[in-house]
């Protein structure tokens, strides 16, 4: 999988909108871009895919930008629940059916 | 919502004794996972499974460790001989379909911690 960048934290208030980066600025043109979470303690779940087109989900939304080199996980509107590790993780024909995670940002949310 | 289930949530071991952790894969599914985080650090992949053979093994994944779906429904991972560097979180994921579009359900894990 191509590599890629995000903030090691990043802190939000209840309620509200999170806007989460992630940098991959060597993804190739048929790469996907997936975000999973793991809240604490337990596995990691998966939130929202995309490849070219801004995706929404009941979880969030996904922005991709145009040249692709970035996107950005948003959450609405934050809760207490939200509060886990987020990962960008791109998904290539050569990675076979693995995941490969990094460390991802952990995202604080204060009430 | 169908979830994966893993078995037994906390698993306390001997070093040198073999151990054996269960998971019960989304019943759809047809690709199965193994994957370990050790306490403080990435979650790392170690095998992925489907139609009875290993498809892809990481590094990890040595002559120690071993997969199988002995029915229908489990699958598991057996580590024959377990080190203390072997204590770590294990989860279990499956997914229906394989990919980079596929999409991997994670049970709540193993933690396993070896003495």
């Amino acid at each position: 999988d191509a590599k890629t960048t995000q903030p090691n934290s990043m802190e939000s208030n209840e309620e509200e909108p999170v806007h989460l980066p992630c940098n991959h600025s060597t993804i190739s043109g048929t790469d996907y871009i997936h975000w999973y979470r793991q809240l604490p303690s337990q596995g990691p779940e998966y939130v929202i895919h995309g490849l070219t087109s801004n995706v929404n989900n009941r979880m969030a939304s996904l922005a991709i930008a145009e040249d692709r080199k970035s996107s950005t996980l948003i959450l609405h509107r934050a809760t207490l629940r939200d509060a886990a590790v987020y990962y960008c993780i791109l998904r290539d024909n050569n990675a076979g059916n693995m995941l490969t995670f990094g460390g991802g940002t952990r995202l604080m949310v204060k009430p | 919502e169908p979830e994966v289930t893993q078995t037994p949530s906390h698993q306390v071991t001997q070093m040198g004794q073999e151990v054996i952790l269960r998971c019960v894969p989304i019943s759809n599914h047809l690709y199965f996972y193994w994957y370990r985080q050790i306490l403080g650090q990435k979650v790392e992949f170690l095998v992925s499974f489907y139609n009875n053979e290993i498809s892809e093994k990481s590094e990890i994944f040595d002559d120690q460790f071993s997969v199988e779906r002995p029915d229908g429904s489990n699958f598991t991972l057996k580590i024959r001989s377990t080190k203390l560097e072997d204590s770590a979180m294990y989860f279990c994921a499956s997914s229906e379909r394989e990919g980079k579009t596929n999409i991997q359900y994670f049970g709540a894990g193993t933690r396993l911690s070896v003495l």
